[in-house]
């Protein structure tokens, strides 16, 4: 059984401050991973994907993946009250065709 | 709107009956992808077509669920004898085939209630 662990929260940060997003992976032939943001009643939004071990930044927001550890994580600097959404992680064997396979997801709270 | 589009976005019928549901992938995007998400969950993978040909089904996809893409562009979803149970956001991803990775978007999604 492929599974996705999320803590579901909620995460709550203070405005300004670093918030950091943890998920891990039970499935070993999982590849890449992604990070999409959900608001309430809307469809997910990519943010981020990586697929080789260690950080990968892209603006606010950096990706950490940790294979050995089946560990991936979302830290998003600076934080902002429009950064408070379900942050969703999703996991892909490899081949790049599969389905995703998502954990039930982060909610986070930036408090101003 | 260059984005993945999905119809209707909402959807009410009765225990019993059939629905159908379109997808509209990004327009060069050959892979599409059929996901289901309940309120708490995250989305559940469905199917998956590249091209028009359905490559791979979740044992969640039981007999009274059928998609389809017939040309390779637009996929269609059924729901037949519709149970409270489906009552979902059913979300259609598309992706293009690279080698390393394959980032998929979605589409607005289209809210089910069975009543």
């Amino acid at each position: 059984q492929k599974e996705v662990e999320q803590n579901s929260g909620p995460l709550s940060v203070p405005e300004g401050a670093i918030a950091s997003l943890n998920c891990t992976y039970s499935d070993r032939g999982s590849q890449s991973f992604f990070w999409y943001r959900q608001y309430s009643g809307k469809s997910p939004e990519l943010i981020m994907f990586i697929y080789s071990n260690g950080d990968k930044e892209d603006g606010r927001f950096t990706a950490q993946l940790n294979k050995a550890s089946q560990y991936v994580s979302l830290l998003i600097r600076d934080s902002q009250p429009s950064d408070s959404a379900t942050y969703l992680c999703a996991a892909q064997r490899g081949g790049g065709a599969d389905g995703l396979t998502f954990g039930k997801g982060t909610h986070l709270i930036i408090q101003p | 709107d260059t984005g993945v589009s999905q119809n209707p976005r909402h959807k009410i019928t009765k225990r019993g009956q059939n629905v159908t549901f379109r997808c509209d992938p990004i327009s060069e995007h050959n892979r599409l992808y059929w996901y289901r998400q309940t309120l708490g969950q995250g989305p559940e993978f469905l199917t998956y077509f590249q091209n028009e040909a359905q490559l791979e089904k979740s044992r969640l996809l039981s007999d009274r669920f059928s998609a389809e893409r017939p040309k390779g562009s637009f996929s269609t979803l059924e729901i037949q004898r519709t149970e409270q149970g489906d009552s979902a956001m059913y979300l259609c991803a598309s992706s293009l085939k690279q080698r390393t990775y394959n980032e998929q978007f979605f589409g607005p999604g289209t809210r089910l209630t069975v009543l």
